[in-house]
């Protein structure tokens, strides 16, 4: 299957400093990429959608000026956490579709954990 | 909107024997698809298994097969010859086909026992 990248795959900063999260799709065009955040034996829950040379769509309830997103090729969306607290500590997942011809899937990055202190 | 559940929070299984995972959806749409996704302790996201909603051919890839039924919206995954690296927390998960986002059930843990 196809290869999605996240960097990096763990960060640990003090509250109030901002991270950037990469997601590169690697051997696939991506318009189209997702970030979701995962607690500890739950399920995925999607943040936004975000799409290469537009704005970001947000879920409800989540912050848009808090995580912001930026597409701006198509192979790599970032993710910034802004103003980190520790509620903020989670694992976020990116994902990556693959859309075109015969196929249409999405592919998952190995995610990063994010501790802030 | 698009519901997915699963109902089996926890399954375990001897090794070379076959199980099946549970997962019903909820949809209005028409067109659509359904994956396994597999979870390992790495919490990489690994594709098991695709099916798109207008073919009836239930898909498998080697030891992983699906029963779609698409008039009950139930799509089970079975696993046959059980291997300790199926040991995982699997999601079903649904796609829409316009804007590809995807709804994920709750999981299933399954833990294959030696």
């Amino acid at each position: 299957g196809a290869v999605v990248s996240q960097h990096p795959s763990r960060v640990i900063c003090k509250s109030g400093t901002s991270v950037k999260i990469e997601c590169r799709s690697l051997d696939f065009q991506a318009t189209t990429m997702f970030w979701y955040r995962q607690f500890p034996k739950q399920s995925l829950m999607l943040m936004a959608t975000s799409n290469e040379g537009s704005k970001a769509t947000y879920e409800q309830g989540v912050e848009k000026d808090k995580f912001l997103i930026n597409h701006a090729s198509l192979t790599l969306s970032t993710l910034t956490v802004t103003s980190a607290h520790p509620e903020d500590s989670s694992f976020y997942i990116c994902s990556a579709r693959d859309f075109g011809g015969l196929t249409d899937t999405q592919y998952f990055g190995p995610g990063t954990r994010l501790t802030v202190l | 909107a698009q519901t997915v559940t699963q109902s089996q929070p926890e399954m375990s299984v001897q090794e070379a024997e076959t199980v099946t995972l549970s997962c019903t959806y909820d949809t209005s749409e028409n067109n659509y698809y359904l994956f396994w996704y597999k979870q390992p302790p790495s919490r990489q996201m690994i594709l098991v298994i695709r099916q798109e909603a207008y073919k009836q051919q239930n898909a498998t890839e080697n030891r992983f097969s699906v029963n779609f039924q698409k008039a009950a919206k139930s799509f089970s995954l079975k696993i046959s010859d059980s291997q300790l690296g199926d040991t995982a927390m699997y999601f079903c998960a649904f796609m829409t086909r316009n804007a590809g986002k995807s709804t994920f059930g709750d999981g299933t843990t399954l833990t294959v026992k030696p």
